[in-house]
């Protein structure tokens, strides 16, 4: 497959367990966020977004969570599945911009 | 629906040539957006179009270069080819960039300049 980055970093959980992916984003002014699922010889998927007038939204089974006072996104995946190993990206939009910032993406494994 | 289609999805190049690549978007999205994807730079916007019309361009040389048609259609050039342009380019469509942010990506194509 793809080889999406060769030194990202890498989060290894449990099968079942709860993963948290950090994100920090680089512009003050970034009005939406986004999370990408990047599977290999794939292109990125959508998961779930969030705008900067809220702080948490819910997804099926991922939660955003954004704290714009440290420029800080997360994304939380419940009951980790194998098939959720992936490369996951956070991405920033300005307001009213045409340019999505992608970030540098961590790299999800997922033992059975 | 079908989903972004990104034509070849392989590329093998020589430096100094050129490349053309194709990007059919969501039948209805009228905006399409650039990207390439290597391992040390990770995801970059190249340039982002709406209507036949570059409304974004992000940092990269006069030799990248793209243009939309009136079915929204895509494609991108690339010129005079260096062994730094090889990576995978992704394409992504979604409704209007200024109300709908979602976009939806390609499968990309992978391009290699020996």
């Amino acid at each position: 497959g793809e080889s999406v980055g060769l030194h990202l970093p890498t989060l290894s959980v449990q099968e079942g367990d709860n993963s948290i992916i950090n994100c920090a984003y680089s512009n003050s002014a970034s009005d939406y966020f986004i999370w990408y699922k990047q599977e290999s010889g794939k292109g990125p998927q959508f998961i779930i977004d969030i705008r900067s007038n809220m702080d948490k939204r819910q997804g099926q089974r991922v939660t955003v969570l954004l704290n714009k006072t440290v420029k800080h996104l997360s994304l939380q995946i419940a009951a980790t599945q194998p098939g959720d190993s992936a490369v996951y990206f956070c991405a920033e939009t300005p307001l009213g911009g045409f340019k999505t910032i992608f970030g540098a993406g961590t790299r999800l494994f997922v033992k059975a | 629906k079908a989903g972004v289609t990104q034509t070849p999805r392989y590329l093998i190049k020589t430096r100094g040539q050129q490349v053309t690549l194709s990007c059919s978007p969501i039948s209805g999205h009228r905006s399409v957006s650039w990207y390439q994807q290597t391992p040390g730079q990770g995801l970059q916007f190249l340039f982002e179009y709406f209507s036949e019309t570059q409304r974004n361009k992000g940092n990269f040389p006069g030799r990248f270069s793209g243009r939309q048609f009136s079915n929204s259609r895509s494609e991108m050039n690339v010129s005079t080819l260096e062994l730094g342009d090889s990576a995978l380019y992704l394409c992504a469509s979604s409704l209007d960039r200024g109300i709908r942010y979602e976009q939806y990506f390609g499968p990309g194509t992978r391009l290699t300049v020996t």
